[in-house]
């Protein structure tokens, strides 16, 4: 399958700074990529979903400045958290779709990040 | 709103035995149905993609089968080996959903002792 690259795959900081996370396809271009969201023993939760060029589509009650995603290029990605408290802290994950994936609906997952807010 | 519940939550079992893990999803209007695989802090690796019209699919010792109409999916798992320990996830698909955005279910959890 297809290879979705995260990184970092954990960071620590400290509360109020910003982090950000990259994800990449490494060997597909992926029009569109996904942000999940993951608390232990918890299901993903959807965050947002980016489209190249374009701006990202935020689920409900997420917020839009806090999680700042772009998606700059056909194989990447950034989620940068701003401002990080305590809270934040939660393993993300990316995922992302190329052009098969269009038809086929299969997503691609990167590795997760572990974020560490302290 | 879409709901994805998988059952058990866990499951402990001795090397060898074959397994059946369960999952549903209360609207039956689905693109397709996605079972993954999760070790401890690590990401999603993709087993089997259903689509819609299929009734099952095979890959190596691992076989899922979807019934649309009742909201059922199972995944089975033939001859189990301790590396098959980890936590599974089904994940549907919405039809309609032009974004193709996943409903995941919170997984269940396998361990398979030697």
């Amino acid at each position: 399958g297809a290879v979705v690259s995260q990184h970092p795959s954990w960071v620590i900081c400290k509360s109020g700074t910003s982090v950000k996370i990259e994800c990449r396809s490494l060997d597909f271009q992926a029009t569109t990529m996904f942000w999940y969201r993951q608390f232990p023993k918890q299901s993903l939760m959807l965050m947002a979903t980016s489209n190249e060029g374009s701006k990202a589509t935020y689920e409900q009650g997420v917020e839009k400045d806090k999680f700042l995603i772009n998606h700059a290029s056909l194989t990447l990605s950034t989620l940068t958290v701003t401002s990080a408290h305590p809270e934040d802290s939660s393993f993300y994950i990316c995922s992302a779709r190329g052009a098969s994936g269009v038809s086929t609906g299969e997503l691609f997952f990167g590795e997760g990040s572990r974020l560490t807010v302290l | 709103k879409q709901e994805v519940t998988q059952i058990p939550a866990a499951l402990s079992v001795p090397e060898g035995e074959n397994l059946v893990l369960n999952c549903s999803f209360t609207d039956s209007a689905i693109y397709n149905l996605q079972w993954f695989r999760q070790d401890p802090g690590k990401g999603l690796t993709s087993l089997l993609l259903i689509q819609s019209s299929q009734r099952e699919q095979t890959s190596g010792r691992l076989n899922a089968s979807l019934d649309k109409s009742s909201g059922r999916s199972t995944l089975y798992i033939a001859a189990s080996q301790p590396g098959d320990s980890a936590t599974y996830l089904c994940a549907v698909r919405q039809r309609g959903s032009t974004l193709g955005r996943l409903y995941f279910g919170r997984g269940t959890q396998l361990t398979v002792w030697p």
